[in-house]
Order: structure tokens, then sequence, then C-alpha cells
């Protein structure tokens, strides 16, 4: 069955260092979506992704993050200077109508 | 502020119940309603979603939406060990491109 995978697992970085994520959504999908959860919160919408072009994107998506999908599978997300709260989990998903969420990012911030 | 509303739990019952998990929302333009299952440190995993009023079955889960209420329920039928989990309602809205989940209830079923 198809799946959205993620890379890393796990990453951890010092605070003001760039990091990406990647994600590789089910490949007949054209809908791309990056979520976050912090510990013990809800998970929350950054943002979404169509025809190469963002759709919509949430406070929380500022000038210090960026999607892109550099070829025909992968899909990232940069966060340029990260801060000690954008530490939690980053999850991708992807849709043709219904979502579909990758295993997720942990990233650790210190 | 559209928001998603569920009641955090934990939510106990014993093995073979039926476990009931409740959700409302406050955008009345919200069209499409989901239900994703999280395992602690895990991502949300799809279980159902609906779109007309009334109830949809797949084997022991029950969706139950009545957008006049703006509620949204789960009905997981012979609850099993298994099901111990975070249970996560998420709205779509057709206007905007994004799901909007509720903090989610905590399920624990007792062998």
């Amino acid at each position: 069955e198809p799946e959205v995978t993620q890379t890393p697992s796990h990453q951890v970085t010092q605070m003001g260092q760039e990091v990406i994520l990647r994600c590789v959504p089910i490949s007949n999908h054209l809908y791309f979506y990056w979520y976050r959860q912090i510990l013990g919160q809800k998970v929350e919408f950054l943002v979404s992704f169509y025809n190469n072009e963002i759709s919509e994107k949430s406070e929380i998506f500022d000038d210090q993050f960026s999607v892109e999908r550099p070829d025909g599978s992968n899909f990232t997300l940069k966060i340029r200077s990260t801060k000690l709260e954008d530490s939690a989990m980053y999850f991708c998903a992807s849709s043709e109508d219904t979502q579909y969420f990758g295993p997720g990012t942990r990233l650790t911030v210190l | 502020q559209k928001e998603v509303e569920q009641n955090s739990g934990p939510l106990s019952v014993p093995e073979g119940a039926i476990a009931s998990l409740n959700c409302t929302y406050s955008d009345r333009g919200s069209q499409s309603f989901f239900w994703y299952r999280q395992y602690s440190g895990k991502s949300p995993e799809l279980i159902m979603f609906i779109y007309s009023n009334g109830d949809k079955e797949d084997g022991r889960f029950t969706a139950q939406l009545n957008k006049a209420s703006q509620y949204v329920s789960l009905l997981i039928r012979d609850s099993q060990p298994s099901d111990s989990a975070t249970y996560l309602c998420a709205v779509w809205m057709d206007s905007s491109y994004k799901l909007i989940f509720g903090s989610g209830t905590r399920l624990l079923v007792r062998p």
C-alpha cells in the first residue's frame, strides 16, 4: 500500500541553524501539506501546496519557513533559523481527497 | 477563529464495550469530517471520513454527523485494548486547503 515517507525520523539542531525536512508524498497525489505537533498539543496546520505553489499558510508559517518541491517526488520544509519553540513533530501529508500522513520528523532544537 | 472541540478524556471503557467519542465544530461552512487515530509518538492514521448527515459504518467503527448541531461522533463497537489511543477529530472546509484538528480524546480500553 502506498504511503507517505519522511526523513530524517529525528533531527537535532542548534538554535539558529537551518534545517530541511524531507517528504515523499504518495505518487499520484497532487496536494501536499505540512503540519506540526508540539509535545502534548494538537496537530497544527502549517502550509498546503498545490501545482507548485502555496495554497494556504498559517500564521505559524512566517518568513523563516519555506517549502519546495525540488523534483517530481520530494517535498521539503525548510526552517532557516531555528528557535527553541520550533521543537516539535513535523508531519507531511498528501491527498487526492483524504489526507494521509507520514510518520513524522521529530525536530529538537537545543 | 474556527475551532474543533473534543473532550480530552481519558475515556475508559472495558474490553468489548462501545466507546463513544464526540466532537463539535464552530464553522458552519465545514464540509468534510475526519477521524484519525494517533498512538503515542506516532502520526495520525485515518480511520473514517464523513460528508453527509447521518451514519456511516466501516467494520467496528461508525461515524455520525449532525450538521445542524455541528456535531460529529465516532462509535467503536467491541472495543479492544489495541484501540487504546488518542482519537483526533478533524474538519475540512472547501474554502481553505487545510484540516483543523481538535486536541483529541484519549481512549483507554481495559482488558
